[in-house]
């Protein structure tokens, strides 16, 4: 079946550090794929997404890019603020967007806690 | 503003006891989504709801039931058979199926509801 893996935290970086999140999937089919983070004690927000094999998603900074031939959409920033302390979670859905719509259920890892130091 | 509301945010039960978590949503999404989390576990889905008045069991639904009378609204409740009630519950949200529409596969998230079985 379907299943996201993403590597195990914590991570802590000082500021300004570059930030690697690996996260590599199996699935069939052709998922989407989405970063998610979680600031304490709140819930999910949408960080990133992919569609499509090569897609690059970004926001604020981050970037993932869509590989089919690697199954990984690694999550990168190449400068961290204190303020991206988080935990942060990598998904897929189980239909791709393409494919006449979606359920919309997700799959998602374990999450990696990063903090980020002064 | 449009998004999902989830309450109570904290919330102290007693073994034996039924609990309910409200989620109301005033996005007019079609899908509704309840999920459990629990450190270093990630996020498990319980239930999710792709239409008024019906709902599917997902990965771990024993010892919880869901109701969805309103298309804005998607209660859970924790009951009695619940063995390790004691978790972060989130509510989820998106677009819903049976169309390619932008978005579909995007999940909005509620703030969460922490239950604590004492």
């Amino acid at each position: 079946g379907n299943s996201v893996t993403q590597m195990e935290g914590p991570v802590t970086l000082s500021e300004e550090a570059f930030l690697t999140i690996n996260c590599t999937y199996t699935a069939t089919g052709y998922p989407s794929l989405f970063w998610y983070v979680q600031y304490p004690g709140e819930g999910l927000q949408l960080l990133l997404k992919a569609t499509k094999a090569d897609d690059k998603g970004s926001n604020k900074g981050f970037e993932a890019t869509y590989r089919k031939e690697t199954t990984s959409f690694h999550l990168e920033k190449g400068s961290v603020q204190v303020s991206d302390s988080a935990v942060y979670f990598c998904a897929l859905s189980d239909r791709s967007m393409n494919y006449g719509g979606s359920q919309g259920n997700l799959i998602f890892g374990k999450g990696t806690k990063l903090s980020v130091k002064p | 503003d449009g998004g999902i509301t989830q309450s109570p945010k904290y919330l102290f039960r007693k073994e034996g006891q039924n609990v309910t978590l409200s989620c109301e949503q005033n996005l007019n999404h079609d899908a509704m989504y309840w999920y459990r989390q629990d450190p270093g576990q990630g996020l498990r889905l319980i239930y999710y709801s792709q239409i008024v008045n019906d709902f599917q069991k997902g990965d771990i639904a024993e010892g919880y039931s869901v109701s969805r009378e309103k298309k804005e609204s998607f209660p859970l409740t924790v009951t009695s058979a619940q063995k390790n009630p004691t978790a972060f519950y989130l509510c989820a949200s998106s677009v819903g199926v049976g169309l390619a529409r932008s978005g579909a596969g995007e999940l909005f998230f509620g703030e969460g509801s922490r239950l604590t079985v004492l």
